[in-house]
């Protein structure tokens, strides 16, 4: 089983639409999470850290459920700019490892 | 601007050849790790560093090697390159002095690797 594991999609939906989508993880022991945002294959970017049950920055919402070992991503009024491949992505205790899901794909058409 | 720089950005090479990896980041950070993302995948660690001189097998370590000698390089050498080492190579870095739990990753552009 992987440690991190997410539906690759992909998620196709217009403009506006809000889309959402989860992660989920097989330790326990994980400390924190992050979403991390992928263009074609560039380098993998932060988008925002999963603090404690959850957080919001602007359209974009995280939110951690530790009981189901599951983080979830949501994108409000989706823009066409937010087409991309999104990482979910874990940390294992004190460590400075991560480790990261394959990613999920979403296509924002107009 | 501190930054975060890998060369090749693309390169073709033989089977049974030995390539380096250049990873070179300018923020002073002490961590730096190295992945290969392949399709299908998630970013898989290579080998990492806490330090100069000090190096770790990471889950996908075999058939390539590091160094560390300096606070801003970690060159991933690949021994005899081989057909499956094929993909596309990530070096990222951290350590911005924040507690552990809230440190992330920053990333370098990529190197793709053709091995034929």
């Amino acid at each position: 089983r992987k440690e991190v594991e997410q539906d690759p999609g992909p998620f196709n939906v217009p403009e506006g639409a809000t889309v959402a989508f989860n992660c989920t993880y097989s330790n326990s022991a994980s400390q924190s999470f992050f979403w991390y945002r992928q263009d074609c294959r560039k380098e993998p970017k932060l988008l925002m850290s999963v603090y404690s049950s959850g957080n919001e920055d602007g359209r974009f919402t995280a939110q951690l459920n530790r009981a189901s070992q599951y983080i979830s991503l949501l994108i409000r009024d989706s823009k066409l700019s937010d087409s991309a491949t999104y990482l979910c992505v874990v940390r294992y205790s004190n460590d400075y490892k991560l480790s990261f899901g394959a990613g999920t794909t979403v296509t924002v058409r107009a | 601007d501190a930054e975060i720089t890998q060369s090749p950005r693309h390169k073709i090479t033989e089977t049974g050849r030995q390539v380096t990896l250049a990873c070179h980041q300018t923020w002073n950070h002490n961590n730096m790790f190295w992945y290969r993302q392949d399709l299908g995948h998630g970013l898989r660690l290579i080998h990492y560093s806490y330090g100069v001189q000090d190096t770790n097998k990471g889950e996908v370590s075999d058939g390539y090697s590091v160094s560390r000698s300096n606070t801003e390089d970690l060159p991933l050498t690949l021994e005899s390159a081989a057909s499956s080492q094929t993909s596309v190579y990530f070096c990222a870095s951290s350590g911005s002095r924040l507690p552990v739990w809230q440190e992330t990753q920053y990333f370098g552009p990529g190197t793709r690797l053709l091995v034929l």
